[in-house]
């Protein structure tokens, strides 16, 4: 399995500013991506962090507003810009591993909890 | 248009009561049925892929199993521990993405 981590846990931000979060894998992994929690809702996925180009971004998703970098197979960034309330979120940095039962687990990160103010 | 669907949205269990979560899903060519558990404030838990129709899987106290249509997380004498929000998602066999039902919370009283 993967062991997934990011910075920041939390974080609460003024709106109109953006928001970096780190995601580190402790493993080199190819597929990787972003998914955002709503409050109360379940997970959507933002993007695909692609290594060495541009992210695959989902319908409703625009990289304007969450931009990622993938430098290397072990971590990527996502950035919230420009925040407004409704950005309010658990972001979730999520990898596909093999794993000891089967060609396809997929693991989540504890997540980033931003609140905008 | 894949669906993931959840039934029931709210589960109170006493302990030790067996009982099971429901996940229907209407996906083309499902290349994987999975399982998260999430507490609070945390991110989901990987707890099982499944990947074909009659396929079981256990880990303590959790048994989920696989048809064509739905899968099923049957919980075996809960304890409190077992609270949490238990998360099934839907892989088509032509991408990675994953499409998550509502959740079932499960609440389980001492």
């Amino acid at each position: 399995s993967a062991v997934i981590s990011q910075k920041p846990s939390r974080d609460i931000c003024q709106r109109g500013t953006s928001l970096t979060i780190q995601c580190q894998v402790d493993s080199q992994v190819t597929m990787m991506f972003w998914y955002r929690q709503q409050p109360g809702q379940s997970l959507t996925l933002i993007a695909t962090a692609n290594q060495g180009s541009e992210a695959t971004y989902e319908s409703g998703f625009v990289i304007d507003k969450f931009p990622i970098s993938r430098p290397n197979l072990t971590f990527s960034t996502l950035t919230v810009s420009n925040m407004s309330p409704e950005d309010s979120s658990i972001y979730l940095c999520s990898v596909v591993s093999s794993g000891r039962e089967g060609p396809y687990e997929q693991y989540f990160g504890p997540g980033t909890r931003l609140t905008v103010t | 248009e894949d669906q993931v669907t959840q039934s029931p949205e709210a589960l109170r269990l006493q302990e030790g009561e067996s009982s099971s979560l429901n996940c229907s899903y209407t996906v083309s060519g499902l290349r994987g049925l999975f399982w998260y558990r999430q507490d609070p404030g945390k991110g989901p838990e990987f707890l099982f892929t499944l990947y074909s129709a009659g396929e079981e899987k256990e880990k303590e106290r959790l048994k989920a199993t696989l048809t064509k249509k739905e899968s099923f997380l049957h919980i075996t004498a809960p304890k409190p521990e077992d609270s949490a929000t238990y998360l099934c998602a839907a892989r088509r066999s032509n991408d990675y993405k994953l499409s998550f039902g509502a959740g079932t919370t499960v609440t389980v009283r001492a």
